[in-house]
């Protein structure tokens, strides 16, 4: 299995743009997480999903992020706009069940300027 | 009562030295508690993982020491090597929910 894919790795955008991150999980796993990591916030969680269905998404900051999930196999986080406070590292997780171990992807690495 | 609160921030250890990292959590309904490593420019991985039920877990190089009753956990690197140098989360869930300590950002001194 190739493992989380999340596109693109690095995205450098301006203030006010719509940035769109996207996650591809491993085949099989019911569960979804967004997560997002900055020096002085650690890792946050940002929205979950099992079987697709968004479950907790009170870790999402404003009404600007949204996140889809539209099938098994894909998820989107939208950020719109974008601001320079939303610089961070953004993380895809999946898990086959419960409370046990997620995988993370690599990352995407959002500058906004 | 959801926060996990991780330390040291930062850890310097000599080669062969021993790693300790600590954490607390407070919300006692928690029941499964993750070790995290994370390498520059990657994700977060599973390192090693407790439930409550016991103690103390080893995994080769790696051992949690768990105090139920203190609300206490910790990891343990023996004979610490470069190659751990990384940035270890630790973490508490129950169900559906897990939340993350802030991270320790480990450097071995070779």
């Amino acid at each position: 299995d190739a493992g989380v894919i999340q596109s693109p790795r690095h995205e450098v955008t301006e203030m006010g743009q719509e940035v769109t991150l996207r996650c591809k999980p491993i085949s099989g796993h019911d569960y979804l997480f967004w997560y997002r990591q900055t020096m002085m916030r650690g890792l946050e969680l940002l929205i979950y999903f099992n079987n697709n269905v968004p479950i907790d998404d009170s870790g999402m900051p404003e009404d600007r992020f949204s996140a889809k999930m539209p099938n098994a196999s894909f998820s989107t986080l939208k950020i719109q706009p974008s601001e320079p406070r939303d610089s961070a590292v953004y993380f895809c997780a999946s898990s086959l069940q419960r409370s046990g171990e997620q995988f993370f992807g690599p990352g995407t690495r959002l500058t906004v300027l | 009562q959801q926060q996990v609160k991780q330390s040291p921030q930062s850890l310097i250890v000599q080669k062969g030295g021993i790693s300790i990292i600590n954490c607390a959590y407070e919300n006692t309904a928690f029941d499964y508690f993750p070790w995290y490593q994370q390498f520059p420019g990657k994700g977060p991985a599973l390192l090693i993982a407790i439930r409550p039920d016991v103690s103390e877990k080893k995994e080769g190089r790696f051992t949690i020491s768990f105090n139920k009753s203190a609300k206490q956990f910790s990891l343990h690197i023996m004979d610490s090597q470069p190659g751990d140098s990384a940035t270890y989360f630790c973490a508490a869930s129950r169900g559906d929910k897990i939340i993350f300590g802030k991270g320790t950002r480990l450097h071995i001194l070779p």
